[in-house]
Protein backbone atom coordinates (compact mmCIF):
# COMPACT_ATOMS: atom_id res chain seq x y z
CA UNK A 1 0.00 0.00 0.00
CA UNK A 2 2.81 2.46 -0.94
CA UNK A 3 4.23 2.98 2.47
CA UNK A 4 1.04 4.05 4.15
CA UNK A 5 -0.30 2.36 7.02
CA UNK A 6 -3.49 2.95 9.53
CA UNK A 7 -4.04 2.51 12.78
CA UNK A 8 -6.51 1.08 14.22
CA UNK A 9 -7.51 -1.14 11.35
CA UNK A 10 -10.88 -1.86 13.44
CA UNK A 11 -12.35 0.14 16.25
CA UNK A 12 -15.38 -0.18 18.10
CA UNK A 13 -15.97 2.46 20.39
CA UNK A 14 -19.39 4.23 22.00
CA UNK A 15 -21.44 7.44 21.23
CA UNK A 16 -19.82 10.47 23.17
CA UNK A 17 -16.40 9.65 23.08
CA UNK A 18 -13.20 10.88 21.57
CA UNK A 19 -11.42 8.83 18.96
CA UNK A 20 -8.40 9.17 16.51
CA UNK A 21 -6.99 7.57 13.72
CA UNK A 22 -4.03 7.76 12.82
CA UNK A 23 -2.62 7.39 9.30
CA UNK A 24 1.62 7.04 8.59
CA UNK A 25 3.57 7.52 4.92
CA UNK A 26 7.08 6.92 5.03
CA UNK A 27 7.12 8.64 1.39
CA UNK A 28 7.87 12.08 2.29
CA UNK A 29 4.64 12.95 0.36
CA UNK A 30 3.25 16.39 0.72
CA UNK A 31 -0.34 16.04 0.40
CA UNK A 32 -2.30 13.93 2.96
CA UNK A 33 -6.07 13.38 3.05
CA UNK A 34 -8.73 11.89 5.43
CA UNK A 35 -11.96 10.24 3.02
CA UNK A 36 -14.72 8.34 4.52
CA UNK A 37 -16.64 5.50 2.62
CA UNK A 38 -20.29 4.69 3.17
CA UNK A 39 -22.54 2.46 0.83
CA UNK A 40 -23.95 4.50 -1.73
CA UNK A 41 -21.64 7.84 -1.20
CA UNK A 42 -18.27 6.46 -2.49
CA UNK A 43 -15.65 8.36 -1.22
CA UNK A 44 -15.94 11.70 0.37
CA UNK A 45 -12.98 13.84 1.61
CA UNK A 46 -13.24 14.81 5.11
CA UNK A 47 -9.86 16.93 5.43
CA UNK A 48 -6.84 17.22 3.80
CA UNK A 49 -3.59 18.58 4.36
CA UNK A 50 -0.50 20.13 2.04
CA UNK A 51 2.00 20.45 4.77
CA UNK A 52 2.97 20.37 8.09
CA UNK A 53 0.28 22.30 10.21
CA UNK A 54 -1.55 23.18 6.97
CA UNK A 55 -4.97 21.85 6.95
CA UNK A 56 -8.07 22.32 5.09
CA UNK A 57 -11.58 21.18 5.20
CA UNK A 58 -13.15 19.17 2.83
CA UNK A 59 -16.96 18.31 1.66
CA UNK A 60 -17.84 16.41 5.11
CA UNK A 61 -15.78 18.07 7.91
CA UNK A 62 -18.17 18.47 10.35
CA UNK A 63 -17.46 16.56 13.47
CA UNK A 64 -13.88 16.01 12.58
CA UNK A 65 -10.55 17.61 13.05
CA UNK A 66 -7.31 17.26 11.88
CA UNK A 67 -3.59 17.79 13.16
CA UNK A 68 -0.15 16.85 11.31
CA UNK A 69 3.08 18.23 13.36
CA UNK A 70 5.17 16.13 11.36
CA UNK A 71 5.76 15.26 7.57
CA UNK A 72 4.53 11.66 8.05
CA UNK A 73 2.09 11.72 10.24
CA UNK A 74 -2.11 13.12 9.70
CA UNK A 75 -4.20 12.36 12.98
CA UNK A 76 -8.46 12.46 12.56
CA UNK A 77 -10.23 12.67 15.47
CA UNK A 78 -13.51 12.51 16.23
CA UNK A 79 -14.03 14.48 19.56
CA UNK A 80 -17.33 13.07 20.30
CA UNK A 81 -18.06 10.02 18.29
CA UNK A 82 -21.58 9.85 17.09
CA UNK A 83 -22.92 6.52 14.93
CA UNK A 84 -23.16 8.68 11.80
CA UNK A 85 -19.73 8.36 12.02
CA UNK A 86 -19.66 4.74 11.74
CA UNK A 87 -18.34 4.50 8.63
CA UNK A 88 -14.55 3.17 6.65
CA UNK A 89 -11.93 5.46 6.83
CA UNK A 90 -9.16 5.88 4.44
CA UNK A 91 -6.10 7.91 4.16
CA UNK A 92 -4.61 8.50 0.88
CA UNK A 93 -1.13 10.64 0.65
CA UNK A 94 0.09 12.18 -3.00
CA UNK A 95 2.96 14.23 -4.13
CA UNK A 96 0.51 16.92 -5.55
CA UNK A 97 -2.80 17.69 -5.41
CA UNK A 98 -3.23 17.02 -9.05
CA UNK A 99 -0.94 14.05 -8.75
CA UNK A 100 -2.62 10.31 -8.32
CA UNK A 101 -3.64 9.34 -4.67
CA UNK A 102 -2.24 6.26 -2.53
CA UNK A 103 -4.33 4.61 0.19
CA UNK A 104 -3.98 3.18 3.09
CA UNK A 105 -5.76 -0.04 4.01
CA UNK A 106 -8.41 1.78 5.88
CA UNK A 107 -10.11 1.86 8.81
CA UNK A 108 -13.34 0.06 9.87
CA UNK A 109 -15.56 2.31 12.83
CA UNK A 110 -18.08 1.17 14.68
CA UNK A 111 -19.89 3.68 16.80
CA UNK A 112 -22.32 1.96 18.85
CA UNK B 1 -22.35 16.81 -4.13
CA UNK B 2 -20.39 14.34 -5.92
CA UNK B 3 -18.34 15.60 -9.00
CA UNK B 4 -18.24 12.25 -10.69
CA UNK B 5 -20.75 9.75 -11.24
CA UNK B 6 -20.14 6.33 -12.62
CA UNK B 7 -22.84 4.21 -15.18
CA UNK B 8 -23.95 1.37 -14.68
CA UNK B 9 -23.77 1.05 -10.75
CA UNK B 10 -23.22 -2.89 -11.32
CA UNK B 11 -22.26 -4.96 -14.26
CA UNK B 12 -21.87 -8.62 -14.53
CA UNK B 13 -19.85 -10.53 -17.22
CA UNK B 14 -18.65 -13.42 -18.56
CA UNK B 15 -14.63 -13.72 -18.10
CA UNK B 16 -13.35 -13.13 -21.50
CA UNK B 17 -15.73 -10.47 -22.22
CA UNK B 18 -15.35 -6.43 -22.38
CA UNK B 19 -16.43 -4.47 -19.82
CA UNK B 20 -17.37 -1.29 -20.23
CA UNK B 21 -18.00 1.56 -17.35
CA UNK B 22 -18.92 5.29 -18.09
CA UNK B 23 -18.23 8.59 -15.65
CA UNK B 24 -19.95 11.73 -15.99
CA UNK B 25 -19.08 14.60 -14.26
CA UNK B 26 -20.35 18.30 -13.78
CA UNK B 27 -17.74 21.05 -14.21
CA UNK B 28 -14.35 21.40 -16.23
CA UNK B 29 -11.66 19.48 -14.89
CA UNK B 30 -7.74 19.41 -14.98
CA UNK B 31 -7.71 15.59 -14.93
CA UNK B 32 -9.74 12.61 -14.54
CA UNK B 33 -8.36 9.55 -12.87
CA UNK B 34 -9.88 6.18 -12.26
CA UNK B 35 -9.00 3.73 -9.24
CA UNK B 36 -9.90 0.07 -8.85
CA UNK B 37 -10.58 -1.11 -5.10
CA UNK B 38 -11.41 -4.77 -4.40
CA UNK B 39 -13.30 -5.95 -1.40
CA UNK B 40 -12.24 -4.60 2.11
CA UNK B 41 -8.88 -2.74 0.33
CA UNK B 42 -8.05 0.89 -0.42
CA UNK B 43 -8.43 2.54 -3.76
CA UNK B 44 -5.88 1.64 -6.37
CA UNK B 45 -4.77 3.84 -9.30
CA UNK B 46 -5.48 2.89 -12.53
CA UNK B 47 -5.00 5.54 -14.88
CA UNK B 48 -4.56 9.39 -14.98
CA UNK B 49 -6.07 11.27 -18.27
CA UNK B 50 -5.40 14.74 -18.36
CA UNK B 51 -8.02 17.61 -20.44
CA UNK B 52 -6.73 17.69 -23.14
CA UNK B 53 -5.93 14.22 -24.35
CA UNK B 54 -8.66 11.85 -25.78
CA UNK B 55 -7.59 8.50 -25.18
CA UNK B 56 -5.29 6.59 -23.17
CA UNK B 57 -4.17 3.07 -22.50
CA UNK B 58 -2.72 1.00 -19.83
CA UNK B 59 -2.43 -2.88 -20.33
CA UNK B 60 -5.68 -4.07 -21.03
CA UNK B 61 -7.14 -0.74 -20.48
CA UNK B 62 -8.38 2.06 -22.45
CA UNK B 63 -10.20 5.63 -21.23
CA UNK B 64 -11.69 7.55 -23.11
CA UNK B 65 -12.28 11.60 -22.35
CA UNK B 66 -15.01 13.84 -23.93
CA UNK B 67 -14.86 17.09 -22.56
CA UNK B 68 -17.65 18.53 -24.46
CA UNK B 69 -20.26 15.80 -23.14
CA UNK B 70 -18.40 15.59 -19.89
CA UNK B 71 -17.55 12.12 -19.43
CA UNK B 72 -14.94 9.38 -19.58
CA UNK B 73 -15.39 5.53 -19.76
CA UNK B 74 -13.08 2.89 -18.92
CA UNK B 75 -12.75 -0.11 -20.98
CA UNK B 76 -11.32 -3.43 -19.37
CA UNK B 77 -10.63 -6.07 -22.30
CA UNK B 78 -10.13 -9.48 -22.26
CA UNK B 79 -11.53 -9.21 -18.19
CA UNK B 80 -10.54 -11.74 -15.49
CA UNK B 81 -12.26 -12.97 -12.56
CA UNK B 82 -9.60 -10.84 -10.84
CA UNK B 83 -11.04 -7.42 -12.44
CA UNK B 84 -13.75 -7.91 -10.12
CA UNK B 85 -14.13 -5.04 -8.24
CA UNK B 86 -15.35 -1.69 -7.53
CA UNK B 87 -14.10 0.85 -10.55
CA UNK B 88 -14.26 4.87 -9.42
CA UNK B 89 -13.55 7.94 -11.73
CA UNK B 90 -12.07 11.06 -9.98
CA UNK B 91 -11.67 14.48 -11.30
CA UNK B 92 -9.21 17.17 -10.43
CA UNK B 93 -10.31 21.07 -10.95
CA UNK B 94 -7.90 23.63 -10.17
CA UNK B 95 -7.07 23.81 -5.99
CA UNK B 96 -9.80 21.64 -5.68
CA UNK B 97 -8.56 18.16 -3.87
CA UNK B 98 -9.95 14.71 -6.20
CA UNK B 99 -13.75 14.23 -5.80
CA UNK B 100 -15.19 10.71 -6.49
CA UNK B 101 -18.16 9.13 -7.80
CA UNK B 102 -20.01 6.57 -6.06
CA UNK B 103 -18.42 3.67 -8.25
CA UNK B 104 -19.45 1.00 -10.46
CA UNK B 105 -19.42 -2.82 -8.78
CA UNK B 106 -18.13 -5.48 -11.72
CA UNK B 107 -18.21 -8.86 -11.16
CA UNK B 108 -16.41 -10.84 -13.56
CA UNK B 109 -17.68 -14.43 -13.61
CA UNK B 110 -15.15 -17.18 -14.17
Amino acid sequence: DAGITQSPRHKVTETGTPVTLRCHQTENHRYMYWYRQDPGHGLRLIHYSYGVKDTDKGEVSDGYSVSRSKTEDFLLTLESATSSQTSVYFCAISPDRAHEQYFGPGTRLTVT
Amino acid sequence: SQQGEEDPQALSIQEGENATMNCSYKTSINNLQWYRQNSGRGLVHLILIRSNEREKHSGRLRVTLDTSKKSSSLLITASRAADTASYFCATVLGRRALTFGSGTRLQVQP
